[in-house]
């Protein structure tokens, strides 16, 4: 079965290092987003690809970058990790851009920056 | 731009109680609309979409209907369980591409 796997699903680092959220999806979907969830916020998009060597910022994108060599990985890369970047991260996927599709979401990863 | 109002939680109830949990958006042109469930610990699980005016989405007993004179998605359930315990979150998909756009989460819980 297709699937979207976020690795690793638990992370603690210290304050200023670089730390890399990993994305992997089988599903062959051009579409990839992350997003952080924080208690009284719900979801915020962080950074979204449309496909291979695209990447867009979305509404919280200070201090977290993404690159997109292939279809099926987005990797999440936190420059120099702060405590206002202690979450949830949660990746996910969808086929193309019309209104139709549905997104499909990874695990998640609970970040701690300490 | 784009937005999704929810009400706030956390919901309480008891079994078998009857469940709304009110979904209001501002978009331009005409999203579709997405109800997801997160579970403890789990990730979100589309629970019912609609794509169109008047449409009605359902699923394990959850209905919304897609009502754009009010600009509302309201999620609705007869008689919840304690399983149904869980965070609901409202989203659209609108003129802005692919992305989906979340309201702020509704935690509901159902004592037995």
């Amino acid at each position: 079965d297709a699937e979207i796997t976020q690795s690793p699903r638990h992370k603690i680092t210290e304050t200023g290092r670089q730390v890399t959220l990993a994305c992997h999806q089988t599903w062959n979907h051009n579409n990839m987003f992350w997003y952080r969830q924080d208690l009284g916020h719900g979801l915020r998009l962080i950074h979204y690809s449309y496909g291979v060597q695209d990447t867009n910022k979305g509404e919280v994108s200070d201090g977290y970058s993404v690159s997109r060599s292939n279809t099926e990985d987005l990797p999440l890369t936190l420059e120099s990790a702060a405590s206002s970047q202690t979450s949830v991260y949660f990746c996910a996927s969808s086929d193309t851009t019309g209104l139709r599709t549905e997104a499909f979401f990874g695990q998640g990863t609970r970040l701690t920056v300490v | 731009g784009d937005s999704v109002t929810q009400m706030e939680g956390p919901v309480t109830l008891s079994e078998e109680a009857f469940l709304t949990i009110n979904c209001t958006y501002t978009a331009t042109g005409y999203p579709s609309l997405f109800w997801y469930v997160q579970y403890p610990g789990e990730g979100l699980q589309l629970l019912l979409k609609a794509t169109k005016a008047d449409d009605k989405g359902s699923n394990k007993g959850f209905e919304a209907t897609y009502r754009k004179e009010t600009t509302s998605f309201h999620l609705e359930k007869g008689s919840v369980q304690v399983s149904d315990s869980a965070v609901y979150f409202c989203a659209l998909r609108g003129n802005q591409g692919g992305k989906l756009i979340f309201g702020q989460g509704t935690e509901l819980s159902v004592k037995p």
